[in-house]
Protein backbone atom coordinates (compact mmCIF):
# COMPACT_ATOMS: atom_id res chain seq x y z
CA UNK A 1 0.00 0.00 0.00
CA UNK A 2 0.85 3.45 0.11
CA UNK A 3 0.35 6.54 2.41
CA UNK A 4 -1.05 9.26 0.65
CA UNK A 5 -1.21 12.82 2.09
CA UNK A 6 -3.69 15.79 1.10
CA UNK A 7 -3.68 19.33 1.77
CA UNK A 8 -5.81 21.13 2.73
CA UNK A 9 -8.03 18.45 4.36
CA UNK A 10 -11.12 21.05 3.79
CA UNK A 11 -11.22 24.70 2.80
CA UNK A 12 -14.75 27.42 1.99
CA UNK A 13 -14.02 29.18 -1.05
CA UNK A 14 -15.50 32.52 -2.84
CA UNK A 15 -17.00 31.86 -6.35
CA UNK A 16 -14.41 32.91 -9.00
CA UNK A 17 -11.38 32.04 -6.86
CA UNK A 18 -8.96 29.16 -7.24
CA UNK A 19 -7.94 26.50 -5.05
CA UNK A 20 -4.68 24.37 -5.39
CA UNK A 21 -4.84 21.07 -3.67
CA UNK A 22 -1.47 18.88 -2.96
CA UNK A 23 -1.22 15.26 -2.98
CA UNK A 24 1.87 13.84 -1.51
CA UNK A 25 2.66 10.15 -1.62
CA UNK A 26 5.16 8.32 1.04
CA UNK A 27 6.74 6.34 -2.35
CA UNK A 28 7.45 6.72 -6.03
CA UNK A 29 4.73 5.80 -8.08
CA UNK A 30 4.41 6.20 -11.33
CA UNK A 31 0.73 6.55 -12.28
CA UNK A 32 -1.60 9.08 -9.92
CA UNK A 33 -5.07 9.96 -10.51
CA UNK A 34 -7.97 12.92 -9.35
CA UNK A 35 -11.20 11.79 -8.55
CA UNK A 36 -13.67 14.25 -7.73
CA UNK A 37 -17.09 12.93 -5.39
CA UNK A 38 -20.14 15.08 -5.12
CA UNK A 39 -21.72 14.75 -1.98
CA UNK A 40 -23.67 11.90 -1.95
CA UNK A 41 -22.36 10.60 -5.00
CA UNK A 42 -19.68 7.98 -6.19
CA UNK A 43 -16.47 9.51 -7.66
CA UNK A 44 -15.71 10.40 -10.71
CA UNK A 45 -12.46 10.21 -12.60
CA UNK A 46 -11.36 13.89 -13.51
CA UNK A 47 -7.38 13.31 -15.35
CA UNK A 48 -5.11 10.64 -14.48
CA UNK A 49 -1.23 12.44 -14.04
CA UNK A 50 1.90 10.73 -15.17
CA UNK A 51 5.33 12.59 -14.27
CA UNK A 52 6.96 13.11 -17.74
CA UNK A 53 3.72 13.88 -19.35
CA UNK A 54 0.87 16.03 -20.01
CA UNK A 55 -2.45 15.02 -17.68
CA UNK A 56 -4.90 12.61 -19.86
CA UNK A 57 -8.19 14.22 -18.86
CA UNK A 58 -11.56 12.22 -18.83
CA UNK A 59 -14.44 13.48 -20.90
CA UNK A 60 -16.16 16.43 -19.00
CA UNK A 61 -13.42 17.62 -17.95
CA UNK A 62 -10.66 20.25 -19.16
CA UNK A 63 -7.37 21.54 -18.15
CA UNK A 64 -8.71 25.20 -17.86
CA UNK A 65 -10.58 23.92 -15.20
CA UNK A 66 -8.36 21.48 -13.66
CA UNK A 67 -5.26 21.98 -14.25
CA UNK A 68 -2.41 19.45 -12.87
CA UNK A 69 1.12 19.34 -12.10
CA UNK A 70 3.28 16.50 -11.63
CA UNK A 71 6.88 17.62 -10.84
CA UNK A 72 7.86 14.23 -9.64
CA UNK A 73 7.17 10.47 -8.76
CA UNK A 74 5.55 11.77 -5.12
CA UNK A 75 3.70 14.67 -5.54
CA UNK A 76 0.86 16.07 -7.87
CA UNK A 77 -1.29 19.74 -7.45
CA UNK A 78 -4.81 19.76 -8.55
CA UNK A 79 -6.41 23.42 -9.48
CA UNK A 80 -10.15 24.05 -9.40
CA UNK A 81 -9.70 27.27 -10.95
CA UNK A 82 -13.00 29.71 -11.20
CA UNK A 83 -14.54 28.18 -8.64
CA UNK A 84 -18.56 28.16 -8.16
CA UNK A 85 -21.04 26.56 -6.41
CA UNK A 86 -21.09 23.10 -8.09
CA UNK A 87 -17.51 22.94 -7.88
CA UNK A 88 -18.24 21.99 -3.97
CA UNK A 89 -16.76 18.37 -3.84
CA UNK A 90 -15.54 16.45 -2.09
CA UNK A 91 -11.35 15.80 -4.00
CA UNK A 92 -9.33 12.71 -4.25
CA UNK A 93 -5.69 11.63 -5.38
CA UNK A 94 -4.94 7.93 -6.10
CA UNK A 95 -1.93 6.35 -6.87
CA UNK A 96 -1.36 2.99 -8.18
CA UNK A 97 0.84 0.49 -6.08
CA UNK A 98 2.19 -2.83 -7.48
CA UNK A 99 4.24 -4.30 -10.00
CA UNK A 100 2.49 -5.09 -13.02
CA UNK A 101 -0.17 -7.93 -13.39
CA UNK A 102 -1.04 -7.21 -9.72
CA UNK A 103 -1.62 -3.35 -8.82
CA UNK A 104 -4.20 -1.83 -6.88
CA UNK A 105 -5.20 2.20 -6.21
CA UNK A 106 -5.00 3.56 -2.91
CA UNK A 107 -7.02 7.04 -2.17
CA UNK A 108 -6.10 10.13 -0.11
CA UNK A 109 -8.21 11.22 2.56
CA UNK A 110 -9.40 13.92 -0.06
CA UNK A 111 -10.16 17.83 0.10
CA UNK A 112 -13.57 18.95 0.72
CA UNK A 113 -14.30 22.06 -1.18
CA UNK A 114 -17.04 23.99 -0.30
CA UNK A 115 -17.70 27.12 -2.73
CA UNK A 116 -19.96 30.26 -1.31
CA UNK B 1 -21.70 3.30 -22.09
CA UNK B 2 -20.27 1.05 -20.05
CA UNK B 3 -21.16 1.29 -16.21
CA UNK B 4 -21.11 -0.62 -12.82
CA UNK B 5 -24.15 -0.48 -10.71
CA UNK B 6 -24.69 -1.68 -6.99
CA UNK B 7 -28.46 -3.10 -7.02
CA UNK B 8 -29.26 -1.69 -3.43
CA UNK B 9 -28.63 1.93 -2.34
CA UNK B 10 -28.48 0.95 1.64
CA UNK B 11 -28.23 -2.11 3.65
CA UNK B 12 -29.25 -2.90 6.87
CA UNK B 13 -28.04 -5.62 9.28
CA UNK B 14 -28.09 -6.60 12.82
CA UNK B 15 -24.47 -6.86 14.99
CA UNK B 16 -23.15 -10.40 14.03
CA UNK B 17 -24.81 -11.40 11.37
CA UNK B 18 -23.05 -11.38 7.77
CA UNK B 19 -23.86 -9.14 5.11
CA UNK B 20 -23.59 -9.39 1.31
CA UNK B 21 -23.23 -6.28 -1.03
CA UNK B 22 -23.55 -7.32 -4.39
CA UNK B 23 -22.65 -4.98 -7.78
CA UNK B 24 -23.25 -5.59 -11.39
CA UNK B 25 -21.10 -4.86 -14.01
CA UNK B 26 -22.11 -3.65 -17.77
CA UNK B 27 -17.90 -3.70 -19.23
CA UNK B 28 -17.24 -7.67 -20.23
CA UNK B 29 -13.48 -6.54 -20.95
CA UNK B 30 -13.37 -5.58 -17.53
CA UNK B 31 -10.20 -8.05 -15.77
CA UNK B 32 -9.96 -6.63 -12.19
CA UNK B 33 -12.39 -5.56 -9.49
CA UNK B 34 -12.31 -3.98 -6.15
CA UNK B 35 -14.09 -3.45 -3.41
CA UNK B 36 -13.14 -0.21 -1.26
CA UNK B 37 -15.30 1.05 1.84
CA UNK B 38 -15.48 4.87 2.43
CA UNK B 39 -16.11 5.89 6.34
CA UNK B 40 -17.24 9.51 6.90
CA UNK B 41 -15.18 12.10 6.01
CA UNK B 42 -11.96 9.91 5.01
CA UNK B 43 -11.15 8.61 1.51
CA UNK B 44 -12.26 4.81 0.37
CA UNK B 45 -10.13 2.25 1.74
CA UNK B 46 -9.11 -0.54 -0.25
CA UNK B 47 -10.24 -4.11 1.01
CA UNK B 48 -10.02 -6.79 -1.32
CA UNK B 49 -9.44 -7.07 -4.98
CA UNK B 50 -10.52 -10.18 -7.09
CA UNK B 51 -8.98 -10.91 -11.06
CA UNK B 52 -11.30 -12.00 -13.63
CA UNK B 53 -8.59 -15.40 -13.68
CA UNK B 54 -10.77 -16.10 -10.34
CA UNK B 55 -14.19 -16.59 -9.02
CA UNK B 56 -13.46 -16.21 -5.01
CA UNK B 57 -11.33 -14.81 -2.98
CA UNK B 58 -10.83 -14.41 0.41
CA UNK B 59 -9.68 -12.03 3.16
CA UNK B 60 -9.72 -11.49 6.63
CA UNK B 61 -13.74 -11.90 8.05
CA UNK B 62 -14.64 -10.61 3.52
CA UNK B 63 -14.90 -13.10 0.73
CA UNK B 64 -15.06 -11.06 -2.61
CA UNK B 65 -17.39 -13.57 -5.54
CA UNK B 66 -17.09 -12.96 -8.73
CA UNK B 67 -19.64 -14.35 -11.32
CA UNK B 68 -18.30 -13.38 -15.19
CA UNK B 69 -21.48 -15.50 -16.68
CA UNK B 70 -24.11 -12.57 -15.70
CA UNK B 71 -21.05 -9.92 -14.45
CA UNK B 72 -22.03 -10.15 -11.03
CA UNK B 73 -19.73 -9.05 -7.86
CA UNK B 74 -20.32 -9.23 -4.15
CA UNK B 75 -19.00 -8.64 -0.83
CA UNK B 76 -20.02 -10.91 1.92
CA UNK B 77 -18.58 -9.80 5.51
CA UNK B 78 -18.60 -12.19 7.94
CA UNK B 79 -19.68 -11.47 11.37
CA UNK B 80 -20.56 -7.83 10.58
CA UNK B 81 -19.25 -5.06 13.28
CA UNK B 82 -20.54 -1.82 13.97
CA UNK B 83 -17.19 -0.53 12.51
CA UNK B 84 -18.02 -2.10 9.43
CA UNK B 85 -20.78 0.50 8.62
CA UNK B 86 -20.05 2.46 5.96
CA UNK B 87 -20.37 2.94 2.10
CA UNK B 88 -19.08 0.83 0.01
CA UNK B 89 -18.20 0.67 -3.60
CA UNK B 90 -17.23 -1.54 -5.92
CA UNK B 91 -14.88 -0.73 -8.84
CA UNK B 92 -13.57 -2.13 -11.83
CA UNK B 93 -11.15 -2.09 -14.56
CA UNK B 94 -9.11 -2.54 -17.49
CA UNK B 95 -5.90 -2.77 -19.13
CA UNK B 96 -5.84 1.04 -18.94
CA UNK B 97 -6.26 1.24 -15.06
CA UNK B 98 -8.89 3.58 -14.51
CA UNK B 99 -11.23 3.12 -12.69
CA UNK B 100 -14.90 3.35 -12.99
CA UNK B 101 -17.13 3.17 -10.03
CA UNK B 102 -20.78 1.96 -8.65
CA UNK B 103 -22.82 4.31 -6.99
CA UNK B 104 -22.34 2.91 -3.59
CA UNK B 105 -24.56 1.39 -1.05
CA UNK B 106 -24.61 2.51 2.98
CA UNK B 107 -24.36 -0.58 5.21
CA UNK B 108 -25.69 0.17 8.34
CA UNK B 109 -25.42 -2.36 11.37
CA UNK B 110 -27.80 -2.11 14.03
CA UNK B 111 -26.63 -3.09 17.63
Amino acid sequence: SAVISQKPSRDICQRGTSLTIQCQVDSQVTMMFWYRQQPGQSLTLIATANQGSEATYESGFVIDKFPISRPNLTFSTLTVSNMSPEDSSIYLCSVEVGTSGRTSQFFGPGTRLTVL
Amino acid sequence: GESVGLHLPTLSVQEGDNSIINCAYSNSASDYFIWYKQESGKGPQFIIDIRSNMDKRQGQRVTVLLNKTVKHLSLQIAATQPGDSAVYFCAETGANSKLTFGKGITLSVRP
